[in-house]
């Protein structure tokens, strides 16, 4: 049981560039979150999938899309890295169920730099 | 919305010394409190929950709804408690946490 992995751990782009980062979960929780994690800003909801087929935006949505491919699986695309983007990634994930204090569990990270 | 506050960023203790890390909550409602913790280099992790009311490695906090707060709190403070501690908050339902800024604690020996 490996609970929440996230890929790759580390990733330098340029300016302009693209990529996707990965994260599976092995708990068969219905919710998904990606966060990013800046010193002095704490954490900040990028986007969420409460369930598999759904995603919403959270607090700083811009310069971002998801994918939920299935119950497992919540990816996070970059279509044009920005310096701005630089930071900690962390994906969670959580049973889901309302009203039970669900915790989330959250994946090693993944350290992203644009240049 | 929901906001959390956590109005140290930094807090230095010597071992062996009480410890309490604020955090404060802005929300009408009856909401799902929570503390995490990361380790150096290490991911998030739960550290306690309100709904709980448990002592996790001698932390406690107590949800006090009149003052709109959930302090963790910890007698003697050692090495290893050095860490990031994050506040969070979920208000009654299936939505997503909502965390402070975090307060970096360090024990000094």
């Amino acid at each position: 049981n490996a609970g929440v992995t996230q890929t790759p751990k580390f990733q330098v782009l340029k300016t302009g560039q693209s990529m996707t980062l990965q994260c599976a979960q092995d708990m068969n929780h219905n919710s998904m979150y990606w966060y990013r994690q800046d010193p002095g800003m704490g954490l900040r909801l990028i986007y969420y999938s409460a369930s598999e087929g759904t995603t919403d935006k959270g607090e700083v949505p811009n310069g971002y899309n998801v994918s939920r491919l299935n119950k497992r699986e919540f990816s996070l695309r970059l279509e044009s890295a920005a310096p701005s983007q630089t930071s900690v990634y962390f994906c969670a994930s959580s049973p889901g169920a309302s009203g039970s204090h669900n915790e989330q569990f959250f994946g090693p990270g993944t350290r992203l730099t644009v240049l | 919305a929901q906001r959390v506050t956590q109005p140290e960023k930094l807090l230095s203790v010597f071992k062996g010394a009480p410890v309490e890390l604020k955090c404060n909550y802005s929300y009408s409602g009856s909401p799902e409190l929570f503390w995490y913790v990361q380790y150096s280099r290490q991911r998030l992790q739960l550290l306690l929950r309100h709904i709980s009311r448990e002592s996790i490695k001698g932390f406690t906090a107590d949800l006090n709804k009149g003052e709109t707060s959930f302090h963790l709190k910890k007698p003697f403070a050692q090495e290893e408690d050095s860490a990031m501690y994050y506040c969070a908050l979920r208000v009654m339902g299936n939505t997503p946490l909502v965390f402070g800024k975090g307060t970096r604690l360090s024990v000094i020996a």
